[in-house]
């Protein structure tokens, strides 16, 4: 079994509409990211949690929220979906490494279409 | 300045062929770095870290340059199966203030 699981996989929605992806995790992570990754830019921080008390804002946080609803858990919502929002979106797990740094194990990924 | 740039190619290579990638940073005070690999339209997993004495992995090796900030990595005896897009991953900070910027990737295609 996958040790970062995302679901769905592939959403179609239309504008204004609310939506959550989930993310689960067995790897015992304390940390959890979701980022997007669009066409020429990259993958870009939306957002991320270091334990479950913890929730911090990425670089694009805007019109995004998120829910850290146990370790192994955490959800994204889109609030009221724009079409600027279609991207791929990815969770994200690490652990503190301290000075070597960390490396961080992706689940698969959720397409995400907004009409 | 982006904070982590890559050459986008794509690189097309025969199978056997040697290819290099750069990727510069901005931050002089990144504390890691990383390359990932990315399948087409699947999640980035970790290749290698990148270390300051340089580190090879069989036919991968990275090399860092602090004082020109950049990072390399070469890739020997092309495979078909190397095929994918390479993403430069650099952590500003260590602790509570770990960061990962993500370049954008350079995607290489090997051929027969």
């Amino acid at each position: 079994d996958a040790d970062v699981t995302q679901t769905p996989r592939n959403r179609i929605t239309k504008t204004g509409k609310r939506i959550m992806l989930e993310c689960s995790q067995t790897k015992g992570h304390d940390r959890m990211y979701w980022y997007r990754q669009d066409p020429g830019l990259g993958l870009r921080l939306i957002y991320y949690s270091f334990d479950v008390k913890d929730i911090n804002k990425g670089e694009i946080s805007d019109g995004y929220s998120v829910s850290r609803q146990a370790q192994a858990k955490f959800s994204l919502s889109l609030e009221s979906a724009i079409p600027n929002q279609t991207a791929l979106y990815f969770c994200a797990t690490s652990e503190l490494a301290g000075v070597t740094g960390e490396t961080q194990y992706f689940g698969p990924g959720t397409r995400l279409l907004v009409l | 300045r982006k904070e982590v740039e890559q050459d986008p190619g794509p690189f097309n290579v025969p199978e056997g062929a040697t290819v290099a990638f750069n990727c510069t940073y901005s931050n002089s005070a990144s504390q890691s770095f990383f390359w990932y690999r990315q399948d087409c339209r699947k999640e980035p997993k970790l290749l290698m870290s990148v270390y300051s004495s340089g580190n090879e992995d069989g036919r991968f090796t990275a090399q860092l340059n602090r004082a020109s900030q950049y990072i390399s990595l070469l890739i020997r005896d092309s495979k078909l199966s190397d095929s994918a897009t390479y993403l430069c991953v650099v952590n500003d900070g260590t602790g509570t203030a770990s960061k990962l910027t993500f370049g954008t990737g350079t995607r290489l295609q090997v051929t027969l």
